[in-house]
C-alpha cells in the first residue's frame, strides 16, 4: 500500500459526460501527478500540482481539468468524454523526487 | 526528444532462471532512474532507483540494475525469478528540470513453471 489513495475504482459512462476522479495523497505529501495508462499510448504524464498550483503539464486534452485543493487531495476533471478517454488513470504524489503511485481509476466510456 | 525504451514487449522465463530486463535512455544530462512493477489490476510499484553514485543498485523482491553511462542502460536484473514476479515492468526517467516521469513501454514478464 503506496498511502495514496484514488477514488472510484472503476467508472463506467457514456459518451459525452463528464466525470471526476479524487486522489488523495500520502500524507504531508505536497505534489500530485496524474498519468494516463492507455493501451495505444502507453503511460503518459498528464499534469502535476504542488500545493495548490499547477507546476507541470503534460499531453493533457483541453477537455481534461484538474486542481489541488488546500487539504492537498486533487481532482481529475474529465468532460466531453470519448471512446478514447478509456483508460486507467493513476495519481501519485512524491517525496524527494521519488512518485507513489495510486490503485487506479479505470474509466471505461461506453 | 528525450525518451525511454524498452526494446523486449514480452519476454517468458522458466521458474529458477535468472532474468534480465532492458533499459535504455535517451538524455541530455543522466536522469534520475526508476524501474517500477504492475501487476494485473494493480498500481505501479516501485522496485529500485538511480540517482547518483554507486552504479548497482538493490532494490526490493531480490532486484537489482546497473547503471551503464556509456550504454544509456539501466538494466533490471533477478538471479532467480519466482512464479509471483510474473507482471509488467516499466523503466522510467525523470529529470531535473522536469518533475514527470517519461516511461517506457513496457515489459510484460511471464514465469514458466
Amino acid at each position: 500500500d503506496s498511502g495514496v489513495t484514488q477514488t472510484p475504482k472503476h467508472l463506467i459512462t457514456a459518451t459525452g459526460q463528464r466525470v471526476t476522479l479524487r486522489c488523495s495523497p500520502r500524507s504531508g505529501d505536497l505534489s500530485v501527478y496524474w498519468y494516463q495508462q492507455s493501451l495505444d499510448q502507453g503511460l503518459q504524464f498528464l499534469i502535476q500540482y504542488y500545493n495548490g498550483e499547477e507546476r507541470a503539464k503534460g499531453n493533457i486534452l483541453e477537455r481534461f481539468s484538474a486542481q489541488q485543493f488546500p487539504d492537498l487531495h486533487s481532482e481529475l476533471n474529465l468532460s466531453s468524454l470519448e471512446l478514447g478517454d478509456s483508460a486507467l488513470y493513476f495519481c501519485a504524489s512524491s517525496v524527494d523526487d521519488e512518485q507513489f503511485f495510486g490503485p487506479g481509476t479505470r474509466l471505461t466510456v461506453l | 526528444a528525450q525518451s525511454v525504451t524498452q526494446p523486449d514487449i514480452h519476454i517468458t522465463v522458466s521458474e529458477g532462471a535468472s532474468l534480465e530486463l532492458r533499459c535504455n535512455y535517451s538524455y541530455g544530462a543522466t536522469p534520475y532512474l526508476f524501474w517500477y512493477v504492475q501487476s494485473p489490476g494493480q498500481g505501479l510499484q516501485l522496485l529500485l532507483k538511480y540517482f547518483s553514485g554507486d552504479t548497482l543498485v538493490q532494490g526490493i523482491k531480490g532486484f537489482e540494475a546497473e547503471f551503464k553511462r556509456s550504454q544509456s542502460s539501466f538494466n533490471l536484473r533477478k538471479p532467480s525469478v519466482h512464479w509471483s514476479d510474473a507482471a509488467e515492468y516499466f523503466c522510467a526517467a525523470l529529470t531535473g528540470t522536469a518533475s514527470k516521469l517519461t516511461f517506457g513501454t513496457g515489459t510484460r514478464l511471464q514465469v514458466t513453471l
